[in-house]
């Protein structure tokens, strides 16, 4: 069974910090990984698609590594605004490579 | 285009009834899929479908039933509710295998109580 743990479970900080979350994964049979942005009541909204060890991308403040060696990807946010409140998921494709195996998500609150 | 919909977006059903999740998509995408959320356990694959008349099981599939008799439609049923069935169902699709990096488009989500 494929095991995708996020970490940590919430995070609540102040406007204008910068933070990042964790996700860990197993890295034999990788194939892809997913990051979502999940605000309460809507549907969850892609950020990233990476494939390759090695991988940065970026959109705006957030930005996103990739480590299928050590099996790992981080998620950062460069000097959080109230709306980058959300739910963060991380996914990994699958061992069949035909869907998405979501972690439980990263909780961020950011105050103004 | 209207993206990926789905019906009914709220719904209480009782113990032992039955009904559909209806899901649509205009994108012309080859996979589907069904997720449920609850609170603090993430998103579960419930079924999957790589394209007309295939489908497949994910994580948590009993007490569903799917089908894909057309490549826009993924209706999910389920037989005899339970209220371990209260959730909030996501459908989502893509244009290819996940394998290939394809984003997911997701549906707003259908909140189903079972009492």
């Amino acid at each position: 069974i494929l095991n995708v743990e996020q970490s940590p479970q919430s995070l609540h900080v102040q406007e204008g910090d910068s933070t990042n979350f964790t996700c860990s994964f197993p890295s034999s049979n990788f194939y892809a990984l997913h990051w979502y942005r999940w605000e309460t009541a809507k549907s969850p909204e892609a950020l990233f698609v990476m494939t390759l060890n090695g991988d940065e991308k970026k959109k705006g403040r957030i930005s996103a590594t990739l480590n299928t060696k050590e099996g790992y990807s981080y998620l950062y946010i460069k000097g959080s605004q109230p709306e980058d409140s959300a739910t963060y998921l991380c996914a990994l494709v699958n061992q069949a490579g035909t869907a998405l195996i979501f972690g439980k998500g990263t909780t961020l609150s950011v105050s103004s | 285009n209207a993206g990926v919909t789905q019906t009914p977006k709220f719904r209480i059903l009782k113990i032992g009834q039955s009904m559909t999740l209806q899901c649509t998509q205009d994108m012309n995408h080859n996979y589907m899929y069904w997720y449920r959320q609850d609170p603090g356990m993430g998103l579960k694959l419930i079924y999957y479908s790589v394209g007309a008349g295939i489908t497949d099981k994910g994580e948590v599939p009993n007490g569903y039933n799917v089908s894909r008799s057309t490549t826009e439609d993924f209706p999910l049923r389920l037989e005899l509710a339970a209220p371990s069935q209260t959730s909030v169902y996501f459908c989502a699709s893509s244009y290819s295998s996940q394998g290939m990096g394809n984003t997911i488009y997701f549906g707003e989500g259908s909140w189903l109580t079972v009492v």
